[in-house]
């Protein structure tokens, strides 16, 4: 079941610089996208959202871009620091069907430099 | 800020045997889940339950997995006759019925193993 992709299992920036994580999809029913947050020997942890209704959804220093005719939704992290260092997992759901089952990607392991 | 917490956050365990893992999910969700990690995977919905009564299940969810809300306040996942391939971290995770519906708060974990 590889309905949610990410293809880039590591990604090391600088510190300051800009993190993007992308991560693709195949099921057009997918109405509701997130991206979560995991630290090792942690539970995954909300960091943000769009509804496909959407293409821009921005929260201080996360950004996730939809972009429905791609399939294809992306996290940027600006400026990156080094406590965002961690795995980040993708994930979707048709939200009003299925109470909430999310699917997640594989995950991208984020490394921060200083 | 309320969490979900899980217990215990290890089991070691034989083939075979019984386990149950528990979870206290946040006070005012209404909806609860499972979902597992096995080691360098991806994470993988097992169940949800809404109401007292499983809404959804995976594949995985065969007969040797149950799950149960006892007493209003913990959430358990049961698994009848363990076998090698359960060795996985085991998230529990809970949500409001009235918002995102997609967006699940995590416990922190109950890894499992196998012998």
């Amino acid at each position: 079941d590889q309905q949610v992709k990410q293809n880039s299992p590591s990604l090391s920036v600088q510190e300051g610089r800009i993190s993007i994580l992308n991560c693709d999809y195949t099921n057009s029913m997918f109405d509701y996208f997130l991206w979560y947050k995991k630290y090792p020997a942690e539970g995954p942890t909300f960091l943000i959202s769009i509804s496909s209704i959407k293409d821009k959804n921005e929260d201080g220093r996360f950004t996730v871009f939809l972009n429905k005719s791609a399939k294809h939704l992306s996290l940027h992290i600006v400026p990156s620091q080094p406590g965002d260092s961690a795995v980040y997992f993708c994930a979707a759901s048709v939200r009003h069907n299925q109470g909430g089952k999310l699917i997640f990607g594989q995950g991208t392991e984020l490394s921060v430099k200083p | 800020e309320p969490e979900v917490t899980q217990t215990p956050s290890h089991q070691v365990t034989q083939m075979g045997q019984e386990v149950i893992l528990r979870c206290v999910p946040i006070s005012n969700h209404l909806y609860f889940y499972w979902y597992r990690q096995i080691l360098g995977q991806k994470v993988e919905f097992l169940v949800s339950f809404y109401n007292n009564e499983i809404s959804e299940k995976s594949e995985i969810f065969d007969d040797q997995f149950s799950v149960e809300r006892p007493d209003g306040s913990n959430f358990t996942l049961k698994i009848r006759s363990t076998k090698l391939e359960d060795s996985a971290m085991y998230f529990c995770a809970s949500s409001r019925r009235d918002t995102s519906g997609g967006e699940l708060f995590f416990g922190e974990g109950s890894r499992l193993t196998v012998l």
